[in-house]
């Protein structure tokens, strides 16, 4: 069955340092990668995708992602963190080769950023 | 990136009552919209699929009576929960795609649902 795992339910990292958010995926094969990120209450920004091409894919407020086949894995980095960042984040992948739309979501991971 | 507006944003209703969400596509035609439903500090499930007008698919464990989804025109689906109870209550999320191989879904802002 398809899945999307997220490790790290609760990061907290100081202001300016720089982050990792893992994701691996379980999928027959490449599926479209997502991320996206909620504030409290609001609905989702999506920051990023891949769909083909560079395994390195920019997003935006400077956030970046790679993809690996090998490791099933799309994890999301930020070379310097904002206390605005902080907020949930959301792996997804969605299937292909319809792409539908249709996504399912990690369970999460919740950012806090130290001042 | 494509506007969705969902509205309301927030409502309380009695237990026993009905409520309806809107979903638009505020700046393109959206061939397909999707509810979610998120629990306090859990991620999103997916409930239900529509595509404009056309029966909604609904995920398994979703039941349809209770959860009416209407897709009538390319910018406009609504959810509607039937006899709603305490829990129900919950955090309900739209999305709406496009037409394209390569196009992602947009999020609305959300509907906080309080059934008391």
């Amino acid at each position: 069955a398809q899945s999307v795992t997220q490790p790290d339910i609760h990061i907290t990292v100081s202001e300016g340092a720089s982050l990792e958010l893992r994701c691996n995926y379980s999928y027959g094969a490449t599926p479209y990668l997502f991320w996206y990120v909620q504030s409290p209450g609001q609905g989702l920004q999506l920051l990023l995708k891949y769909f083909s091409g560079d395994t390195l894919v920019q997003g935006i407020k400077g956030f970046e992602a790679e993809f690996k086949r090998s490791q099933s894995s799309f994890n999301l980095r930020k070379p310097s963190v904002h206390w605005s960042d902080a907020a949930e984040y959301f792996c997804a992948v969605g299937a292909r080769p319809s792409n539908t739309g249709k996504l399912i979501f990690g369970q999460g991971t919740t950012l806090q950023v130290k001042p | 990136g494509a506007v969705v507006s969902q509205h309301p944003s927030r409502v309380i209703c009695k237990s026993g009552t009905s409520v309806k969400i809107e979903c638009r596509s505020l700046d393109f035609q959206a061939t397909t919209m999707f509810w979610y439903r998120q629990f306090p500090k859990q991620s999103l499930m997916l409930m239900a699929t529509s595509n404009e007008g056309s029966k909604a698919t609904y995920e398994q464990g979703v039941e349809k009576d209770k959860f009416l989804i209407n897709h009538a025109s390319l910018t406009l689906s609504t959810l509607t929960v039937t006899s709603a109870h305490p829990e129900d209550s919950s955090f309900y999320i739209c999305s709406a795609r496009g037409t394209g191989p390569k196009t992602e879904a947009f999020f609305g802002q959300g509907t906080r649902l309080t059934v008391v």
